[in-house]
């Protein structure tokens, strides 16, 4: 069975910050790995997405992400926080590439500070 | 192209009775998903097709719930009777996955802007 933890519910950056969300996942097969952002009344955005080839993936507006087997993590970064980036974070497992059970984590919501 | 659209975007309702949510997914994709998303919570997927048949509905609560996608094209999720838990977004999804060994999708979903249940 997968299942993603978000370790953080709530993180709060000053405008112009790093960003960290952290995510570690609990999957039986080698899965693809997903970040999604999801503004306030809005559906949820694909930011980026692992599947097997390079470990650090870059996504849309700055965002990456590094895949860790070994850590069983895939955690999302950006080097300077922009107002804009202020939304609810979800970081998804799949066991394969045919979209088969893809499993959210609970989000992490993110608010930058001016 | 034209993304995922669903609606209402909004319905408020008294408990007991029933609601219908309408779906139609990007053109060309194969797989739709309906997700309920609880305030505070993650997406929770309640059915998947491929096509016009059902891969995943094991957590589609089936004594309130139905879903269908006569044609492989559009969809649509009802409840009935509503009960005050089912207070949620109701967001509808699409992928251009193809069962294996017919060819590998991007593994993206794309999602509508999703319906908002109140059930008073």
């Amino acid at each position: 069975a997968q299942s993603v933890t978000q370790l953080d519910s709530h993180v709060s950056v000053s405008e112009g910050t790093p960003v960290l969300l952290r995510c570690n996942y609990s999957s039986s097969y080698s899965p693809s790995l997903f970040w999604y952002v999801q503004h306030p009344n809005k559906g949820l955005q694909l930011l980026l997405k692992y599947t097997s080839a390079a470990t650090l993936v870059k996504g849309i507006n700055g965002f990456e992400a590094e895949f860790k087997k070994s850590e069983t993590s895939f955690h999302l970064t950006k080097p300077s926080a922009h107002m804009s980036d202020a939304a609810e974070y979800f970081c998804v497992v799949s066991p394969d590439n045919y979209g088969q059970n893809f499993v959210f984590g609970p989000g992490t919501r993110l608010s930058v500070l001016p | 192209e034209a993304g995922v659209a669903q609606s209402p975007r909004y319905k408020i309702i008294e408990k007991r009775q029933s609601v219908a949510f309408w779906c139609n997914p990007i053109s060309g994709h194969a797989t739709l998903y309906w997700y309920q998303q609880i305030l505070g919570q993650g997406p929770k997927l309640l059915i998947q097709f491929q096509n016009n048949g059902v891969v995943d509905d094991s957590q589609l609560p089936k004594d309130r719930f139905s879903a269908e996608r006569l044609k492989g094209v559009d969809s649509t999720l009802k409840i009935q009777p509503a009960k005050l838990e089912d207070s949620a977004v109701y967001l509808c999804a699409s992928s251009l996955q193809q069962p294996p060994g017919q060819g590998i999708g991007t593994g993206e979903l794309f999602f509508g802007e999703g319906s908002r249940l109140t059930v008073l």
